[in-house]
Parts: structure tokens; C-alpha cells; sequence
């Protein structure tokens, strides 16, 4: 079946340490998203990515950082820089960017604070 | 500017009631609408779709009509389960610099009663 994998589903954080959450996609999509997710609100779009090699800030894009070597990953770092990181964040993936059709999304990291 | 409001929850209904959830929107252009579903600890998956005026998205007995007069695209089903208890987010995506953007509503939550 294809799909979006995240992993880890738990993710824990300590102070001033940088962490990776993984996003692998196999349904061929050319662009990719990072949300983020907090109680009671939207999803907030952190990064995106339209093509290998390429990517783009969202609207929440301070203290994250994202690579895209390949066309079926998209990873995100949650630097030491984001004050706030405890949040749910979701990968998405859409065929291609400029696509009427819906953002397919992976499960989630549930990212917290030790 | 581009935003979706959808009405606050929790809705809470007994088993085999008709469901509302009211979904309205501001858009530049002509946007796609979504709605989509996320079930606890998990992604969102998409429930239904429409893109373009007076079009009518449906799955698993869920309705919802794109009206452009009034911006709108309520969800509705006419006799709701337990298992349709989650989290229900409207969407809309538009063309935005060089992208196809989406934009979400807060999510409204939904619980059955049995």
C-alpha cells in the first residue's frame, strides 16, 4: 500500500538538543509539507518542499530546519532555537504542487519536552 | 486573505442523530475544498472533496456542497455512530505565489453517544 511513514510516533526533547523527525513517502508525490499541530488549533504549515533539492519556508518556519535529497523523504530538525517544540507534527504529500487534489498525511510525531 | 472558520466544538450527539458541522470560507480565486477527519494519535485522511461551485463531495454517508454564494461547505450525515466520534477540519486550498497552499480550519470535535 502506499503511504506516508513517520517515525518516531514519540519523540522526546531535551534542553538544548536538536532532533530529526523522519517522513518517507512512496506514492511518488513531488511535494511535501511539515505541520504542526497544537490543541484547539489548525495545522501550521512549517516547510515545503515542491521538488528535489528545493524547498521553501511556511508561515512558522523560525527554530526548524528540512533537507530534500530525495524525492521520497523529507525530513525535519527541531533545533535548539524553537522555544516551544511540544507540539503534534504531521507530513504531508500532494502530487505535485500546483495539483487541485488533497494533501495525503502521515500519522505524526508527538514531539515533548523531557 | 485566505481563512476557514469552522464552529466550535465539542458537538456532542446521540447515536443515529443528524449531523451539522458548519464550515465557511474567505478566499483569493477559486479555491478546492476539504474535509478531512483525524481519528486520536493519528494523521488526518481525507473524507471528502469538492472543487469547483455547486459541486457535492460524499463518503460513508457524509455530504458536504460547495456554495459559493454564501462561501460555504457544511458538513452534514443524517444518522451519525459512535465510530464517527474524532476531529473534523475544513480546508481549502488556493493558488498562493508559487503554490498550490492549503489552509485549515481549527477542527470542530464530534462525540456519539451509544
Amino acid at each position: 500500500d502506499g503511504g506516508i511513514t513517520q517515525s518516531p510516533k514519540y519523540l522526546f526533547r531535551k534542553e538544548g538538543q536538536n532532533v530529526t523527525l523522519s517522513c518517507e513517502q512512496n506514492l511518488n508525490h513531488d511535494a511535501m509539507y511539515w505541520y504542526r499541530q497544537d490543541p484547539g488549533q489548525g495545522l501550521r504549515l512549517i516547510y515545503y518542499s515542491q521538488i528535489v533539492n528545493d524547498f521553501q519556508k511556511g508561515d512558522i518556519a523560525e527554530g526548524y530546519s528540512v533537507s530534500r535529497e530525495k524525492k521520497e523523504s523529507f525530513p525535519l530538525t527541531v533545533t535548539s532555537a524553537q522555544k516551544n517544540p511540544t507540539a503534534f507534527y504531521l507530513c504531508a504529500s500532494r502530487d505535485r504542487p500546483y495539483s487541485n487534489q488533497p494533501q495525503h498525511f502521515g500519522d505524526g510525531t508527538r514531539l515533548s519536552i523531557l | 486573505g485566505n481563512s476557514v472558520t469552522q464552529m466550535e466544538g465539542p458537538v456532542t450527539l446521540s447515536e443515529e442523530a443528524f449531523l451539522t458541522i458548519n464550515c465557511t470560507y474567505t478566499a483569493t480565486g477559486y479555491p478546492s475544498l476539504f474535509w478531512y477527519v483525524q481519528y486520536p494519535g493519528e494523521g488526518l485522511q481525507l473524507l471528502l472533496k469538492a472543487t469547483k461551485a455547486d459541486d457535492k463531495g460524499s463518503n460513508k454517508g457524509f455530504e458536504a456542497t460547495y456554495r459559493k454564494e454564501t462561501t460555504s461547505f457544511h458538513l452534514e450525515k443524517g444518522s451519525v455512530q459512535v465510530s464517527d466520534s474524532a476531529v473534523y477540519f475544513c480546508a481549502l486550498s488556493v493558488p498562493v505565489g508559487n503554490f498550490n497552499k492549503f489552509y485549515f480550519g481549527s477542527g470542530t470535535k464530534l462525540n456519539v453517544k451509544p
